[in-house]
């Protein structure tokens, strides 16, 4: 398996452009999620997703912040308008919900998206 | 709510040496335990994880966790460090039997391994 994919891996944006970060889950997992990463606040999450359905989205910043799941193998995340704090480097996670098993449950993250709003 | 304390956001050990990277949890609920590894500029991968069962862990690369309920701790070991090891260490704390499922990380310790 590839493992969680994440693109583009470098973005580098001047403020007030909008920002889209794509994440491709693992193939069969159920579970999505997105965190970021800052030396500031160190890894928080920002939205999880079950079965493509938005489930804690209590981690969002603010009305900025925007996270779709449209399909099983797809998600955004979009930042409108982008801010210098928002820079951070962003990851996606997948994990199966309900499975047994020593793989129950893990999440599994992709390399990130390391964002620069100037 | 879940929170995780990490002891020391940098330890530096000599190869050879044993490395202890400390883990604290707060959960209101039996605690799922992982602990993941980042090196530089990489995704986080899973170095070992406490669900149920037995308290010592065995993970990949060497390292091992014994999960204390009486000291609420989940510390990370390994007897003897490698120069590959130099990486950040992430403790983190899901409420997984509650259906929180999300992650709780704590801050994370940098490691260095010297020669």
């Amino acid at each position: 398996d590839a493992g969680v994919i994440q693109s583009p891996r470098h973005e580098v944006t001047e403020m007030g452009q909008e920002v889209t970060l794509r994440c491709k889950p693992i193939s069969g997992h159920n579970s999505l999620f997105w965190y970021r990463q800052t030396m500031m606040r160190g890894l928080e999450l920002l939205i999880y997703f079950n079965n493509n359905v938005p489930i804690d989205d209590s981690g969002m910043p603010e009305d900025r912040f925007s996270a779709k799941m449209p399909n099983a193998s797809f998600s955004t995340l979009k930042i409108q308008p982008s801010e210098p704090r928002d820079s951070a480097v962003y990851f996606c996670a997948s994990s199966f919900k309900g499975l047994a098993g020593p793989d129950g449950e893990t999440q599994y993250f992709g390399p990130g998206t390391r964002l620069l709003v100037l | 709510a879940q929170s995780v304390t990490q002891l020391g956001s940098h330890v530096s050990v000599s190869e050879g040496a044993l490395v202890l990277l400390r883990c604290n949890y707060s959960s209101s609920v039996p605690p799922y335990l992982f602990w993941y590894v980042q090196y530089p500029n990489q995704g986080l991968q899973l170095l070992l994880k406490y669900t149920t069962g037995a308290t010592l862990v065995k993970g990949i690369n060497g390292f091992e966790a014994e999960f204390k309920k009486s000291e609420t701790s989940f510390h990370l070991t390994k007897p003897s460090a490698h120069m590959s090891d130099a990486a950040e260490y992430f403790c983190a704390v899901s409420d997984l039997p509650a259906g929180r499922r999300a992650l709780t990380f704590g801050s994370g310790t940098r490691l260095q391994v010297q020669p």
